[in-house]
């Protein structure tokens, strides 16, 4: 199976600072096909999951653009540009080149 | 808009059975899959397995293998997921969400099953 570790475990951040999570996979996310099968979600409290980035970094529809992903292979990264009130939650890194697996967690909250 | 909308809350006993329903609407049902994730309390997300709303192939994760089954109705666009057996760490919410080309991307709100004597 392939091993989600997502850090921090916790953040917490002034409204309008930026914020930055990393995701690292126990084995390489590229796919024969080209594709790289990373994903990144919040979880606000209370809610589903809610998909923000697909494949790396690709923004789910009405997804505002202070979110964005990069990385390759076994390394990636969520990056807020700009943190809103309404970005707390727990974020969680998701693979499906194998059986979907989740990461830990990272929970931000405001300062 | 798309909708995935669950069957409510369930209280089990251990060893009993529980089955959750899943209703979409709002687009193709059978263009796409369905996946079922649980959470456990305080816990990250657990995916449990797939399956193709087409043609009924299923994917289960191996842990659950032979406690668990997955089935869909076209004619009323409804997943289920039934898991027997069950014991006190099944008790979890559990989330049914919409998959195409690997990504999970509309999510049910949740349904509570808890396990309890």
């Amino acid at each position: 199976d392939i091993v989600m570790t997502q850090t921090p475990l916790s953040l917490s951040v002034t409204p309008g600072q930026p914020a930055s999570i990393s995701c690292k996979s126990s084995q390489s996310l590229l796919h024969s096909d080209g594709k790289t099968y990373l994903y990144w979600y919040l979880q606000k409290p209370g809610q589903p999951p809610q998909l923000l980035i697909y494949e790396v970094s690709n923004h789910f529809s009405g997804v505002p653009d202070r979110f964005s992903g990069s990385g390759s292979g076994t390394d990636f990264t969520l990056k807020i540009s700009r943190v809103e009130a309404e970005d707390v939650g727990v974020y969680y890194c998701m693979q499906s080149i194998q059986l979907p697996g989740f990461g830990q967690g990272t929970k931000v909250e405001i300062k | 808009q798309v909708q995935l909308v669950q069957s409510g809350a369930e209280v089990k006993k251990p060893g009993a059975s529980v089955k959750v329903s899943c209703k979409a609407s709002g687009y193709s049902f059978t263009s796409y899959g369905i996946s079922w994730v649980r959470q456990a309390p305080g816990q990250g997300p657990e995916w449990m397995g797939w399956i193709s709303a087409y043609n009924g192939n299923t994917n289960y994760a191996q842990k659950l293998q032979g406690r668990i089954t997955m089935t869909t109705d076209t004619s009323t666009r409804t997943a289920y997921m039934e898991l027997r057996s069950l014991r006190s760490d099944d008790t979890a919410v559990y989330y049914c969400a919409r998959v195409q080309y690997r990504r999970l991307d509309q999510w049910g709100q949740g349904t509570l099953v808890t396990v309890s004597s």
